[in-house]
């Protein structure tokens, strides 16, 4: 099993820039995925990390450190649309192959 | 296009009946999963297949059964429902066993 933490709610301002932090600690770390979900929509994948580093797409990026066990997304001029939930999913692997974990998700109020 | 799709999208059923909820892909996907979404949960596993004939119990297994026959389909079943079964159902597919997932539009469950 594992543990992921994310802030419940963030708010930022259009135009701006936010960083949404992702924590996990997880005994078969094989990934770590972003998704968006706007309210009553299904889950959207937005990026996918499994090295160290910075992955840039667009607007968004989003960051991996292994060793710290730590993961952001960060949004880039930030538009109304934003406004959404932002869920850290961890993949772990294990004897009974793959499964992917989700963190509670991250609120984000995108105000004029 | 393809797509996945779930039905119904809405349900509203009593304590103890038997409910199936559909899960239907075109991606020609082998693994397919079903996720339950609470409030302070987050979206928590409840089974998954990686093939026809193949079915994993998740996180959440208890009280729910799946059966995989063909590549599009995995049915979720409730034997018998209870009211802390009431949420929101998303079905999710995938190409390769850790590869991004698809989600399905969602079917919120009721159980009075």
């Amino acid at each position: 099993g594992q543990n992921i933490d994310q802030p419940t709610e963030m708010t930022a301002t259009e135009g701006a820039i936010v960083q949404i932090n992702c924590t996990y600690q997880t005994s078969g770390f094989n990934g770590l995925f972003w998704y968006q979900q706007h309210a009553g929509e299904a889950p959207t994948f937005l990026s996918y990390n499994v090295l160290d580093g910075l992955e840039e797409k667009g607007r968004f990026s989003s960051f991996l450190s292994r060793s710290k066990g730590y993961s952001y997304l960060l949004l880039k001029e930030l538009q109304m649309k934003d406004s959404a939930s932002y869920l850290c999913a961890v993949r772990e692997l294990s004897n009974s192959g793959y499964a992917l974990n989700f963190g509670k998700g991250t609120s984000l109020l995108v105000t004029p | 296009d393809a797509e996945i799709t779930q039905s119904p999208r809405h349900k509203i059923t009593e304590t103890g009946r038997q409910v199936t909820l559909a899960c239907h892909q075109t991606w020609n996907h082998n693994n397919m999963f079903w996720y339950r979404q609470d409030l302070g949960h987050g979206l928590r596993l409840i089974h998954y297949s990686y093939g026809v004939h193949d079915t994993n119990k998740g996180e959440v297994s208890d009280g729910y059964s799946v059966s995989r026959s063909n590549t599009e389909d995995l049915p979720l079943t409730l034997e018998s429902a209870a009211s802390s079964q009431t949420s929101v159902y998303f079905c999710a597919s995938s190409d390769l066993a850790g590869d991004e997932q698809y989600f399905g539009p969602g079917t919120r469950l009721t159980v009075t």
